[in-house]
C-alpha cells in the first residue's frame, strides 16, 4: 500500500536556527508531493507542492523542499526558523489519475525555543 | 474571496446518533473532498466528489456517506456514531486541470471538531 513516512514525531529548534523535516514516500510513478502546516485547532495550509520540473521547490513563509527520486524523499527546509513557525507539519503524496486523494504522513510537531 | 467554509465548527454527539457536516468550497471549485483526522494522526481520505459524482472513496465503513449539491457544496453524514468517530473532519476543495486535481492542489477548511460521548 502507498504510504508516507515522517520519521520525526517531534523536533525542537532554536529560533534563528535552520530546519529540515524529513519525508519519505513509497514508490509510485509520477508522485505529486505536498507539504502542509497545521496550527493548533486549525485546518491545513499548503506550504508548497511538487509534481514536475525543478526538483527544488520554493513555498510560502520562506520554506523550500527538495524532491529526490532516488531516495523517495521530499524534505522540507527553512534556513532560519521564527517562533511563529511552531506548528505541526504534514507531508502528503498523491498519484494522479482521475482520483485525486492525498495520503498523509503522521506529521512532525515543531517546537521553537526562544 | 472566501475560503473553504465548514459548519459547524464544533459538535458533541452521543453514541448511536447521526451527524451531518457541511462544507462550501471556494467559489469556482467543483471538487470537494472529505478527510478524517484523529488526534495525533495525519488526515485520512474519506470521499471525493466532483460535479456531484463520487470520484473516490477511502477505507471507511458504510456508516459514512456524502453527497454534493448543484452549487458544489457538500454534506458528510455519519450514522450510528461510535466513540472512535471523534475527530477533526476536514473538507478540501479543488479544481480539475488537464493534469487532474493534484496539480492544482487542495485548499482545506478549518474543520469540524466532532466529539462522540
Amino acid at each position: 500500500a502507498q504510504s508516507v513516512t515522517q520519521p520525526d514525531i517531534h523536533i525542537t529548534v532554536s529560533e534563528g536556527a535552520s530546519l529540515e523535516l524529513r519525508c519519505n514516500y513509497s514508490y509510485g510513478a509520477t508522485p505529486y508531493l505536498f507539504w502542509y502546516v497545521q496550527s493548533p485547532g486549525q485546518g491545513l495550509q499548503l506550504l508548497l507542492k511538487y509534481f514536475s520540473g525543478d526538483t527544488l521547490v520554493q513555498g510560502i513563509k520562506g520554506f523550500e523542499a527538495e524532491f529526490k527520486r532516488s531516495q523517495s524523499s521530499f524534505n522540507l527546509r527553512k534556513p532560519s526558523v521564527h517562533w511563529s513557525d511552531a506548528a505541526e507539519y504534514f507531508c502528503a503524496v498523491g498519484y494522479g489519475g482521475s482520483q485525486g486523494n492525498l495520503i498523509f504522513g503522521k506529521g512532525t510537531k515543531l517546537s521553537v525555543k526562544p | 474571496d472566501a475560503g473553504v467554509t465548514q459548519s459547524p465548527t464544533h459538535l458533541i454527539k452521543t453514541r448511536g446518533q447521526h451527524v451531518t457536516l457541511r462544507c462550501s468550497p471556494i467559489s469556482g471549485h467543483k471538487s470537494v473532498s472529505w478527510y478524517q483526522q484523529v488526534l495525533g494522526q495525519g488526515p485520512q481520505f474519506i470521499f471525493q466528489y466532483y460535479e456531484k459524482e463520487e470520484r473516490g472513496r477511502g477505507n471507511f465503513p458504510d456508516r459514512f456517506s456524502a453527497r454534493q449539491f448543484p452549487n458544489y457544496s457538500s454534506e458528510l453524514n455519519v450514522n450510528a456514531l461510535l466513540l472512535g468517530d471523534s475527530a477533526l473532519y476536514l473538507c478540501a476543495s479543488s479544481q480539475r486541470e488537464v493534469r487532474g486535481f493534484l496539480s492544482y492542489g487542495y485548499t482545506f477548511g478549518s474543520g469540524t471538531r466532532l466529539t462522540v460521548v
